[in-house]
């Protein structure tokens, strides 16, 4: 148990569908993370939150919308998407953004597995 | 442009043997490095944290090193078992706050 914890672990939707992802960290961590996994691929970063602050968005399209209304809670508003979107979405959480401090690591959660048809 | 790379995406040895893992970059000069290893199904969990003032960190079986000239690092596992069995991926971190990722190492330990 990291600590992380997202919900759904698994979803399938259309491409007219809208659906949501939620993350929840019990780490009392100031910074949460979107990261994107597609298979034979690096995790790409997709949005950072520092102190309910948006800090980066990595040239997402808009059909994904994140929200964090606070420094615990953190989702990722999905709709229509593509099939190309389907992938496993990973959150994850650091004590705050500043990995500079070379003492941060990134506490993930187990991920959404998302199906676009 | 900054490009990571782990040297092979499946690594199979014998249980007993030690796993050696690589991680090449280019392009680019990170103020530290992090190994993490991720299950089927499961998110990545962090593993060790070296600098780019140090050579070489231990943690149990696990050691990294790190290479600033030859701009790489190395993962080992000793004594390696099946349940070390798992993809590892190492990530590069920089004054800029981004952690940069590999592809991963799917590494398997057979009996």
């Amino acid at each position: 148990e990291t600590g992380v914890t997202q919900t759904p672990r698994h979803l399938v939707m259309g491409m007219t569908n809208k659906k949501s992802l939620k993350c929840e960290q019990h780490l009392g961590h100031n910074a949460m993370y979107w990261y994107k996994q597609s298979a034979k691929k690096p995790l790409e970063l997709m949005f950072v939150y520092n102190f309910k602050e948006q800090t980066e968005n990595n040239s997402v399209p808009s059909r994904f919308s994140p929200e964090c209304p606070n420094s615990s809670h953190l989702f990722l508003h999905l709709h229509t998407l593509q099939p190309e979107d389907s992938a496993l979405y990973l959150c994850a959480s650091s004590q705050d953004r500043t990995l500079s401090t070379t003492n941060e690591k990134l506490f993930f959660g187990s991920g959404t597995q998302l199906s676009v048809l | 442009s900054q490009k990571i790379e782990q040297n092979s995406e499946a690594l199979n040895i014998q249980e007993g043997k030690t796993a050696t893992l690589t991680c090449n970059y280019t392009n680019y000069s990170p103020a530290y490095l992090q190994w993490y290893r991720q299950d089927p199904g499961r998110g990545p969990v962090f593993l060790l944290l070296i600098r780019e003032n140090e050579k070489e960190k231990r943690k149990e079986r696990l050691k990294v090193t790190f290479d600033t000239t030859l701009k790489q690092s190395l993962f080992h596992i000793t004594a390696s078992q099946p349940a070390d069995s798992a993809t590892y991926l190492c990530a590069l971190g920089g004054s800029q706050g981004n952690l940069i990722f590999g592809k991963g190492t799917k590494l398997s330990v057979k009996p």
